[in-house]
């Protein structure tokens, strides 16, 4: 079936603009994640939503990001006020988490993001 | 709390070799799981292996296997007869039974030589 996909797959924005980053699951996947992948380096967990609990916002960096999930599905990423240091690749991942902690999360191709 | 290390930042190898790439952990958890993610330009981070840490059995995929040591917390990733495709980011990751984080390692850049 098809996979987790993200829009855009590139973003160049200027300092100080807002930019929304979407992800699509892999349908019925009820886990879905959002990382930040900064040059040459690993990933960096931003939040995390589980069906209809409230999600564990605990890696976003500053009161800039935000993320919603609409209907249990579709998330958008929100980044205000776009800083330079906020360049960055943006992944999205879900997984089939049901109770089960084993689950693996399948990721998006990510979205670039280029501040100005 | 937990941290993985990789200590490769590159590796080469021969078309057709074989290569392993290193990774370390640090976590004081017994029930947790380690996984390698392959990342090739195309950013998409793939699934390559997946080890849980109750199991002695180390996990195999094909012409990738791990040797998973728990006592030393290595999990290393050996690629056997290496191909162009298999060129990328590999990125071993760790987490924990009780939570959904992974937690990254750097990275190891592998490039293939013809």
């Amino acid at each position: 079936g098809a996979g987790v996909s993200q829009s855009p797959s590139n973003k160049v924005t200027e300092k100080g603009k807002d930019v929304e980053l979407r992800c699509d699951p892999i349908s019925g996947h009820t886990a879905l994640y959002w990382y930040r992948q900064s040059l040459g380096q690993g990933l960096e967990f931003l939040i995390y939503f589980q069906g209809n609990s409230a999600p564990d916002k605990s890696g976003l960096p500053s009161d800039r990001f935000s993320a919603e999930r609409t209907g249990g599905s579709v998330s958008t990423l929100t980044i205000q006020r776009t800083q330079q240091e906020d360049s960055a690749v943006y992944l999205c991942a879900s997984s089939s988490t049901s109770g089960r902690r084993t689950d693996t999360q399948y990721f998006g191709p990510g979205t670039r993001l280029t501040v100005l | 709390a937990q941290t993985v290390t990789q200590s490769q930042p590159e590796m080469s190898v021969q078309e057709a070799e074989t290569v392993t790439l290193s990774c370390t952990y640090d976590t004081s958890e017994s029930d947790y799981y380690l996984f390698w993610y392959k990342q090739p330009p195309s950013r998409q981070m793939i699934l390559v292996i997946r080890q849980e840490a109750y199991k002695q059995q180390n996990a195999t995929e094909n012409r990738f296997s791990v040797n998973f040591q728990k006592a030393a917390k290595s999990f290393s990733l050996k690629i056997s007869d290496s191909q162009l495709g298999d060129a990328a980011m590999y990125f071993c990751a760790y987490r924990k039974d009780s939570n959904y984080q992974l937690i990254w390692g750097a990275g190891t850049k592998l490039i293939i030589k013809p």
